[in-house]
C-alpha cells in the first residue's frame, strides 16, 4: 500500500525553526498538503498545493516540496504552534487520498 | 462562512451499520467540490474513508469500499455516511470534510466538522 512517512516527533526551543519532512515516491507528482491538530480539536489546513498558504495562517508557516520529500517549515516556532502536523497527498494513480502517521511537534 | 456538523449515535453495537449525517451550511453541495468523511482512531492518525460529489461520483478508500456508502442529499445540503458489519475497530472520531480537487486529483481538505465520537461495544 502506498504510504506517507513522517517522523513521529520533532523538538524545537520556541524562536527557532522547525521542520518537518514527508516522504512518498509519488510527490513529484502529487500535490503535498498539510494539517495542524491541536488537542480535542479538528485538524486545520495551514498548507496546500505544496506551498500554499490559506487566509489566516500565519507567515512563519511554510511548504516546499522537492522530488520525494515534502517540507512542512515553521519559521520563528512559538509555543501555540506545539501540535501534531499531518501531511497529505494522493496515491501515484491521483485517485486516493493519503495521510502520513503524523508528527507531534514539542515546542520546548 | 463554511460549516460542517455531524450528527447521529455516538454508540454502535458490534457487527451493526454506523450511520452519520452532515448537515453544511454557509455553502450549495451543488455549488462544487467533493464532500466526505475522515476518521481518527483515539491516540492515532487519520485515515481517509471517501469523498463524493454532489452529481455521484464517488471515492472510497479501498480498505474500507466493501463496506462504505456516502451519499449526498441536495435538498437538504446534507451528506451522510453508512458503515456495515463494524467491529470495536471502527471505533472513531468521524470528521465531514470538503475536499477540493485540481485536475481531477484529491488535493486538500479545506473544511472540516468538529468531528462526533462512535464508539462500537455491545
Amino acid at each position: 500500500s502506498y504510504e506517507l512517512t513522517q517522523p513521529p516527533s520533532v523538538s524545537v526551543s520556541p524562536g527557532q525553526t522547525a521542520r518537518i519532512a514527508c516522504s512518498a515516491d509519488a510527490l513529484p507528482k502529487q500535490y503535498a498538503s498539510w494539517y495542524q491538530q491541536k488537542p480535542g480539536q479538528a485538524p486545520v489546513v495551514v498548507i496546500y498545493k505544496d506551498n500554499e498558504r490559506p487566509s489566516g495562517i500565519p507567515e512563519r508557516f511554510s511548504g516546499s516540496s522537492l522530488g520525494t520529500t515534502a517540507t512542512l517549515t515553521i519559521s520563528g516556532v512559538q509555543a501555540e504552534d506545539e501540535a501534531d502536523y499531518y501531511c497529505q497527498s494522493a496515491d501515484s494513480s491521483g485517485t486516493y487520498v493519503i495521510f502520513g502517521g503524523g508528527t507531534r511537534l514539542t515546542v520546548l | 462562512q463554511v460549516q460542517l456538523q455531524e450528527s447521529g449515535p455516538g454508540l454502535v453495537k458490534p457487527s451493526e451499520t454506523l450511520s452519520l449525517t452532515c448537515t453544511v451550511s454557509g455553502y450549495s453541495i451543488s455549488s462544487g467540490y467533493y464532500w466526505g468523511w475522515i476518521r481518527q482512531t483515539p491516540g492515532k492518525g487519520l485515515e481517509w474513508i471517501g469523498s463524493m460529489y454532489h452529481s455521484g461520483r464517488t471515492n472510497y478508500n479501498p480498505s474500507l469500499k466493501s463496506r462504505v456508502a456516502i451519499s449526498v442529499d441536495t435538498s437538504k445540503n446534507q451528506l451522510s455516511l453508512k458503515l456495515t458489519s463494524v467491529t470495536a475497530a471502527d471505533t472513531a472520531i468521524y470528521y465531514c470534510t470538503r475536499l477540493a480537487y485540481v485536475v481531477l486529483v484529491p488535493a486538500w481538505f479545506d473544511t472540516w466538522g468538529q468531528g462526533t465520537l462512535v464508539t462500537v461495544s455491545s
